[in-house]
């Protein structure tokens, strides 16, 4: 079954720590995206990336950081400048780099601070 | 400024009843997509809806698009308790944009 998975399900970092959000999928999709959730909220973009070696900033990219060096693969790191972690992250993918195409969502990453 | 703005934020109707959700929006759009999200989870995509259409529908939901009010409805017919979840909209103005969404309860 193709899909998208996201690892680890809860992380918790502590204060100056850099941790790594992972991303994988297996669709054979060109597009990858990653969001920040808050409580009740909707969905921020982060970064996405329309091609392997190619990635954009959306509108919340300070304090976190992307690679894609594989189509496969869109791990995010969130760095010890991003001050207010803690929130709930989903890693998408969509087959073309239109937006009018439906995007496919990993079952996230829950981030909480020690 | 946020893009699509879902009303009511919250909605609690028993099985076997319709339940409406409707979205509104500020500039034009290319598309308009709805997503659903249960607890815990990822979004699921439930239906894309495009500009020149005004009515699309897929099993038991019936989207609809009015362009000229800048606004959309999703609603689900005959409810069932797993429906329970919160609904996004997604509005395609070049790069997709998510609303505050909705969120139902179905009792059984």
């Amino acid at each position: 079954d193709g899909g998208i998975t996201q690892s680890p399900k809860y992380l918790f970092r502590k204060e100056g720590q850099n941790v790594t959000l992972s991303c994988e999928q297996n669709l054979n999709h060109d597009a990858m995206y990653w969001y920040r959730q808050d409580p009740g909220q909707g969905l921020r973009l982060i970064y996405y990336s329309q091609i392997v070696n190619d990635f954009q900033k959306g509108d919340i990219a300070e304090g976190y950081s992307v690679s894609r060096e594989k189509k496969e693969s869109f791990p995010l790191t969130v760095t010890s400048a991003q001050k207010n972690p803690t929130a709930f992250y989903l890693c998408a993918s969509s087959k073309g780099r239109q937006s009018n195409q439906p995007q496919h969502f990993g079952d996230g990453t829950r981030l909480s601070i020690l | 400024s946020q893009q699509g703005e879902e009303d009511p934020q919250a909605l609690s109707i028993q099985e076997g009843e319709n339940a409406t959700m409707n979205c509104s929006y500020k500039t034009s759009i290319n598309n308009l997509q709805w997503y659903r999200q249960n607890s815990g989870r990822g979004l699921v995509h439930l239906i894309l809806i495009r500009s020149n259409e005004r009515e699309k529908h897929s099993g038991r939901l019936r989207v609809t698009l009015d362009t000229s009010k800048k606004s959309s409805s999703l609603l689900i017919t005959a409810s069932r308790a797993a429906d329970t979840a919160s609904y996004f909209c997604a509005t395609d103005a070049g790069k997709l944009i998510f609303g505050q969404g909705t969120t139902l309860q179905v009792k059984p």
